[in-house]
């Protein structure tokens, strides 16, 4: 019954290591983006997928890479993982990217160490 | 540049009414929206506002001046589970939703 699901809810992991966070939404909208939610509670989009097309890439570095295989999932891949990449990382979708309300996953608080 | 401004915290109690106000300089407008976030949760929509005026909805109602570049969220008959953060956010002209920092509002007994 999950409208947007996100894997993994916690992921510890080392300094210059790879991970993926997984996002799913069975809502059918056609919109799908990232956030982050850093320490002091900022949320900030990072990207935005219409129907599996990338249409905002805020300034965020190349090592995080979008991926959308069809347009209810939307992955999110970060290479070579730094401290400052330690936040809450949040999934959303809206069924079009004019539509005002936005559905959250529950968040993926990623801790490097 | 972009900028949203809310108050960090605020205090109120139980059965009593609060106003959290936001204030938005934006490159181009599309719509303000409140979002409620408890903690260690996600956000969850609340209301939104793209034209002038007061949009109602229960307990909860949202304005917005346009010119001013402001909006309140209005809590009426607060209850201890509206202690979370409200997050006012602004759709900009590129579509892209900025969320300011957020207000922590405390409701004690």
């Amino acid at each position: 019954d999950t409208a947007v699901s996100q894997t993994p809810k916690y992921l510890v992991t080392q300094m210059g290591n790879d991970k993926s966070i997984k996002c799913e939404q069975n809502l059918g909208h056609d919109t799908m983006y990232w956030y982050k939610q850093d320490s002091k509670k900022f949320l900030k989009i990072m990207f935005s997928y219409n129907n599996k097309e990338l249409i905002i890439n805020e300034t965020v570095p190349n090592r995080f890479s979008p991926k959308s295989p069809d347009k209810a999932h939307l992955n999110l891949h970060i290479n070579s993982l730094e401290l400052g990449d330690s936040a809450v990382y949040f999934c959303a979708s809206s069924p079009r990217t004019d539509d005002y309300e936005q559905y959250f996953g529950p968040g993926t608080r990623l801790t490097v160490t | 540049g972009q900028n949203i401004d809310q108050p960090t915290e605020m205090t109120a109690t139980e059965g009593a009414i609060v106003q959290i106000n936001c204030t938005y300089q934006t490159s181009g407008f599309n719509g303000l929206f409140w979002y409620q976030q408890h903690a260690g949760e996600a956000p969850t929509f609340l209301s939104y506002n793209v034209l002038d005026g007061l949009e109602e909805k229960g307990r909860f109602s949202s304005f917005l001046s346009r010119s001013k570049g402001y909006s309140y969220l209005l809590l009426k008959e607060l209850q201890m589970k509206d202690s979370a953060s409200y997050l006012c956010a602004v759709r900009t002209g590129g579509f892209k939703t900025i969320f300011g920092a957020g207000t922590r509002l405390f409701v004690k007994a």
